[in-house]
């Protein structure tokens, strides 16, 4: 296993299309969380899953944002009618339920920029 | 909600020297866990140490160390022996103890440093 991967690396697209990115966490992780990192920032938490269910989301997940993890393995994340405010660095990561307490291993993440 | 602060947005520090970097964080919680993170120049963030809350004993790993301070709320980033390929950003990070699905991390803003040869 490689490690979490991103796709794509980096995205341009026009306000008001739809995106959307795909995250595959390491196999044997049952937890696969989705952050933003605007420049400047450190991270911030938007929404994370345990197999398919999610479980939390973040008041930063507005209604223009939906997240699947439709059979516990691959996730999407979906942005619809895109504003430039989302322009940002989109980051995935994944743990296993038992070993949430040692931190997470994430991907190298999908630079989104809106025009 | 819990917050973390990095006060310092950049810090410098010759190859081989030890430079220590700051993070401070609020909460009203008795358990949780503090992290540091290591991001290099557009590449993966790569978990660089760990703290639980209930340990008073501090973490090491290797160069790394940290200084925690609990009463003080208080978790420091000490690099010995700094290498050229320590430069990156690095990011303090809580997470709560307490469960119940509250399982997202919160970071700070982040240190850039510079290691100069």
């Amino acid at each position: 296993d490689t490690g979490v991967s991103q796709d794509p690396r980096h995205k341009i697209t026009k306000r008001g299309q739809n995106v959307t990115f795909r995250c595959d966490p390491i196999s044997e992780h049952n937890r696969l969380y989705w952050y933003r990192q605007t420049l400047g920032q450190g991270p911030e938490f938007l929404t994370y899953f345990q197999n398919e269910a999610q479980l939390e989301k973040s008041r930063l997940l507005s209604d223009r944002f939906s997240a699947e993890r439709p059979k516990g393995s691959f996730s999407t994340l979906e942005i619809q009618r895109t504003e430039q405010g989302d322009s940002a660095m989109y980051l995935c990561a994944s743990s296993s339920w038992d070993r949430v307490t040692y931190g997470y291993t994430f991907g190298s993440g999908t630079r989104l920029t809106v025009v | 909600a819990q917050t973390v602060t990095q006060s310092q947005p950049e810090m410098s520090v010759q190859e081989a020297e030890t430079v220590t970097l700051s993070c401070t964080y609020d909460t009203s919680e008795s358990d949780y866990y503090l992290f540091w993170y290591k991001q290099p120049p557009s590449r993966q963030m790569i978990l660089v140490i760990r703290q639980e809350a209930y340990k008073q004993q501090n973490a090491t790993e290797n160069r790394f160390s940290v200084n925690f301070q609990k009463a003080a709320k208080s978790f420091s980033l000490k690099i010995s022996d700094s290498q050229l390929g320590d430069a990156a950003m690095y990011f303090c990070a809580y997470r709560s103890a307490s469960g119940g699905g509250a399982d997202g991390l919160t970071f700070g803003k982040g240190t850039h440093l510079i290691i100069q040869p």
